[in-house]
């Protein structure tokens, strides 16, 4: 069975500081992708940054990039120049089954202090 | 850009009554999900459905069911609500079963009962 965790349930960041969410997985999947959803208080969830598994080279948007160490099942998602607005709930997610599943983390809240 | 929504985003109801969900998406997606978010649990699927009357049963599936009449829309359905199921419901829909399918999520529903 795929298991996802997350072992920061909470963490906090200066605005303007870096700040590194860990993520490890298991997954039977050969072909797949690793997601990051973001979901800011009191609003819906949205995806930040998807990762192809079969790509050597770590996925960036903007200010948010990932470290995806595959051998170690590892999906960490790092928040460059952290601002307000990037105060959230994140949850890490990864395909199970036929592709249509996910299997989301427990998530990681995130405080940005001013 | 895809919506995906939720009929309600706060509903107080009494035990034992009837609970309807409704979640309607706009961008014709073969697949759509229902979740329940609690704290400390992240998301868990209760159910999925990938295609018009079809559904399949996710991680917590007792005392829900679904409809699906039309590709746009998925109900949940508790027949009898209780106590511990007051949660936060969300929806969401994805296109095909492609590897790299992404899901859109509507906001939520906050869901208390008495």
């Amino acid at each position: 069975a795929q298991t996802v965790t997350q072992s920061q349930p909470e963490m906090s960041v200066q605005e303007a500081e870096t700040v590194t969410l860990s993520c490890t997985y298991d997954t039977s999947e050969n072909n797949y992708y690793l997601f990051w959803y973001k979901q800011p208080p009191s609003r819906q969830m949205i995806l930040v940054i998807r990762q192809e598994a079969y790509k050597q080279q770590n996925a960036t948007e903007n200010r948010f990039s990932v470290n995806f160490q595959k051998a170690a099942k590892s999906f960490s998602l790092k928040i460059s120049d952290s601002q307000l607005g990037d105060t959230a709930m994140y949850f890490c997610a990864v395909p199970r089954g036929s592709n249509y599943k996910l299997t989301f983390g427990k998530g990681t809240l995130l405080t940005v202090n001013p | 850009d895809v919506k995906v929504t939720q009929s309600s985003r706060y509903l107080v109801k009494r035990t034992g009554e009837k609970v309807f969900l409704e979640c309607v998406q706009d961008m014709d997606h073969e697949n759509m999900f229902w979740y329940r978010q609690d704290p400390g649990l992240g998301l868990r699927l209760i159910y999925f459905s990938y295609d018009v009357k079809m559904k399949e049963k996710g991680d917590i599936p007792e005392g829900y069911s679904v409809s699906r009449e039309k590709k746009e829309r998925f109900s949940l359905i508790l027949e009898s609500a209780s106590t511990n199921q007051t949660s936060m419901y969300l929806c969401a829909s994805s296109l095909g079963s492609t590897v790299s399918n992404i899901q859109y999520f509507g906001a939520g529903t906050r869901l208390s009962v008495l």
